[in-house]
């Protein structure tokens, strides 16, 4: 079973603040994503690597950073963090564009 | 529009009763993929399924390409199976998965 450790499980951060989320997985997967999910929004894409330092913009990127420092390490980086930022955040990873995702626990950020 | 449009929205059983959830889609499918979850809980992989039709145990997910279309089907409901089915489009260029809005199971014992 593919595994992917998201940390912290849940973070309170403060307006203005700076926030990192990590994502390790163990898989010797290419590609890493990260995905935020609000209630009536469902799940959007952040950001993706399909390499170790690159990273591409997804769907919702503004207000994110992304880091990608090594193949099984995968970074989410809040400079800024904003009220509107409060979600839960999932770290997932693939072998290829056109094989299954395997998803992290989450991480359930609140901004206050 | 919205790619990808899963029906019911909800949907309420009784333990026993087979479930059919649906979803459609309005562009090109690459693969589909069908997961869990249960509230605040973590996404759980059930079927990566890009055509055709796969099983385990009591569920079966059968994709048809040509008529835009993925379906889960949950035979003889525990009402363990109550949660959240989300179904995703991958797209093969980046391996995104965009994602349906979700169908809400409950069973009732």
């Amino acid at each position: 079973e593919a595994a992917v450790t998201q940390s912290p499980r849940s973070k309170v951060a403060v307006t203005g603040g700076k926030v990192t989320l990590s994502c390790h997985q163990t898989n010797n997967h290419d590609y890493m994503y990260w995905y935020r999910q609000d209630t009536g929004h469902g799940l959007r894409l952040i950001h993706y690597s399909y390499v170790a330092d690159s990273t591409e913009k997804g769907d919702i990127p503004d207000g994110y950073k992304a880091s990608r420092p090594s193949q099984e390490n995968f970074s989410l980086i809040l400079e800024l963090a904003s009220l509107s930022q409060t979600a839960v955040y999932f770290c997932a990873s693939s072998g290829d564009s056109n094989t299954e995702v395997f998803f992290g626990k989450g991480t359930r950020l609140t901004v206050v | 529009g919205q790619q990808v449009q899963q029906s019911p929205a909800s949907l309420v059983l009784q333990e026993g009763e087979n479930a059919e959830l649906q979803c459609n889609f309005s562009t090109s499918l690459n693969s589909m993929q069908w997961f869990y979850q249960r509230p605040g809980g973590s996404l759980v992989s059930l079927f990566y399924n890009p055509s055709g039709t796969k099983h385990s145990g009591r569920l079966t997910s059968t994709t048809v390409i040509k008529e835009r279309r993925s379906s889960l089907h949950i035979s003889s409901s525990q009402t363990t199976d109550s949660g959240t089915y989300l179904c995703a489009l991958q797209n093969y260029n980046q391996g995104k998965l965009i994602f349906g809005q979700g169908t809400k199971l409950s069973i009732k014992p």
